[in-house]
């Protein structure tokens, strides 16, 4: 399968524990997203990268979330002292850098709930 | 604040009818436009993107228009199968961040009942 891969599917964790979640992009791709999903809204920007380099960060990653990239490949994504409002689904993305519009491909997504 | 608005948020179609949905967008800003077919438990399927005013695309059966002048795009499905039962996302991509940061609407529901 050469699509996205993201693990874990689901999580469920306590309310102020940490989570990762991973996502392999398409190998070939420069760019990887990272997207947020809650019940009944369309999924909203969180962060992307090119290469290694984050280039941007929306204003709803606020400072307990982190996002890696560290060799340009596969990206984690942290959250530290999970609230309940934080139980969504995490969508990761990938594409081409240049001339696709910005084509993204979805993964299958990790949802997250925090009791 | 960016605005993307899709219509009907639901819809149930008996097999064989042709159905279609609307996504308006801000009409200024227009760098590209994504439409998505998401199934329950699967990652969310690429179905087109849309650059230019006039655009008409066509997937077997599904297509889309776009009109960037007015800000809307139409998607379309042509004698609906209970297999195209998903949500359909549609996506904004700003010109100021030459698309990158996609705006996405709340979808569309679509039941299609054999």
């Amino acid at each position: 399968d050469t699509g996205v891969s993201q693990n874990p599917r689901h999580k469920i964790t306590k309310r102020g524990q940490n989570v990762t979640f991973r996502c392999d992009p398409i190998s070939e791709h420069n760019r990887l997203y990272w997207y947020r999903q809650t019940l009944g809204q369309g999924p909203e920007f969180l962060t992307y990268f090119q290469n290694e380099a984050q280039l941007e960060k929306s204003r709803l990653l606020s400072d307990r979330f982190s996002a890696e990239r560290p060799k340009g490949s596969f990206s984690t994504l942290e959250i530290q002292r999970t609230e309940q409002g934080d139980s969504a689904m995490y969508l990761c993305a990938s594409g081409p850098w240049a001339g696709s519009y910005n084509e993204q491909f979805f993964g299958p997504g990790t949802r997250l709930t925090v009791l | 604040i960016l605005n993307v608005e899709q219509s009907p948020q639901s819809l149930h179609v008996q097999e064989g009818d042709s159905t279609n949905f609307t996504c308006s967008f801000p009409s200024s800003n227009f760098y590209a436009l994504h439409w998505y077919r998401w199934e329950t438990a699967k990652s969310p399927e690429a179905l087109f993107v849309m650059t230019l005013n006039g655009d008409e695309k066509k997937k077997g059966q599904i297509s889309a228009t776009l009109n960037t002048k007015e800000g809307y795009s139409y998607l379309y499905i042509k004698g609906s199968q209970p297999e195209d039962s998903a949500t359909y996302l549609c996506a904004f991509g700003p010109k100021e961040t030459s698309g990158s940061r996609l705006t996405f609407g709340e979808g569309t529901q679509l039941t299609v009942n054999p």
